[in-house]
């Protein structure tokens, strides 16, 4: 069965730290996995998609990795900012035999991220 | 420049009584989605349409429909809500199917069922 499983569900840190949230996924066969971040109240905003040949990428104070043998995936915040508190969603899309990408997205339960000063 | 517009923000509706939560687009996009989303849950697809062909969710209650007159706008009726049909409704759009691209969501409708 395809699942997103994402780690820990919550977490709570100090604001200028850094933290790591996990992703693991049994998608197969596999097109590409995005890190998405929910506001409350608001929609998911995308933050990095990785597709199996790239191992890492980042946007601004956020670095996604991936190791697609494995079939994890991290996303790293660095020097937490108040307004990073939100939840933050990994989301796979599966493959297709031609190697293209189904439209079908599978969305884990998300990491609830809450940035104290 | 608001991309993926949803109104509105907050619906509210009798038990049993029809409504209907629209989306649109500035993006041009050929794929709009919509999608249901309870608390603490991840966002459950209900169809899609790629231009006008209209996906249907094997498991998306016959109680929901879609209309989609253009390419800038998708509607989400819903014909006869139950409680367990308070939820936030996202719509979300991308420029092709099964692309690499992702998919850019609105800020959704927050339905309550009353």
């Amino acid at each position: 069965k395809n699942q997103v499983e994402q780690s820990p569900q919550s977490l709570i840190i100090l604001e200028g730290k850094n933290c790591t949230l996990q992703c693991n996924y049994t998608v197969s066969p596999f097109s590409n996995l995005r890190w998405y971040k929910q506001d409350t109240g608001r929609g998911p905003v995308s933050l990095t998609i990785m597709t199996f040949s790239e191992n890492t990428k980042s946007n601004g104070r956020y670095t996604a990795t991936l190791d697609a043998d494995t079939k994890q995936s991290s996303l790293h915040i660095t020097a937490s900012q108040l307004s990073d508190s939100a939840s933050y969603i990994c989301v796979v899309t599966g493959g297709r035999p031609d190697g293209g990408a189904t439209n079908k997205l599978i969305f884990g339960t998300g990491t609830l991220l809450a940035v104290q000063p | 420049d608001a991309m993926v517009i949803q109104n509105p923000r907050y619906q509210v509706t009798q038990f049993g009584k029809p409504v209907t939560l629209s989306c649109s687009q500035t993006l041009n996009h050929n794929v709009m989605y919509w999608y249901q989303q309870k608390s603490s849950q991840a966002p459950k697809l209900l169809f899609h349409y790629y231009d006008k062909d209209f996906n249907n969710e094997a498991d998306t209650p016959d109680n929901f429909q879609s209309r989609r007159p253009n390419t800038s706008f998708c509607f989400l009726d819903i014909r006869s809500p139950g409680l367990g049909d308070a939820a936030m409704y996202l719509c979300a759009t991308s420029s092709d199917r099964g692309s690499n691209q992702p998919q850019h969501f609105g800020d959704g409708t927050r339905l309550s069922i009353l």
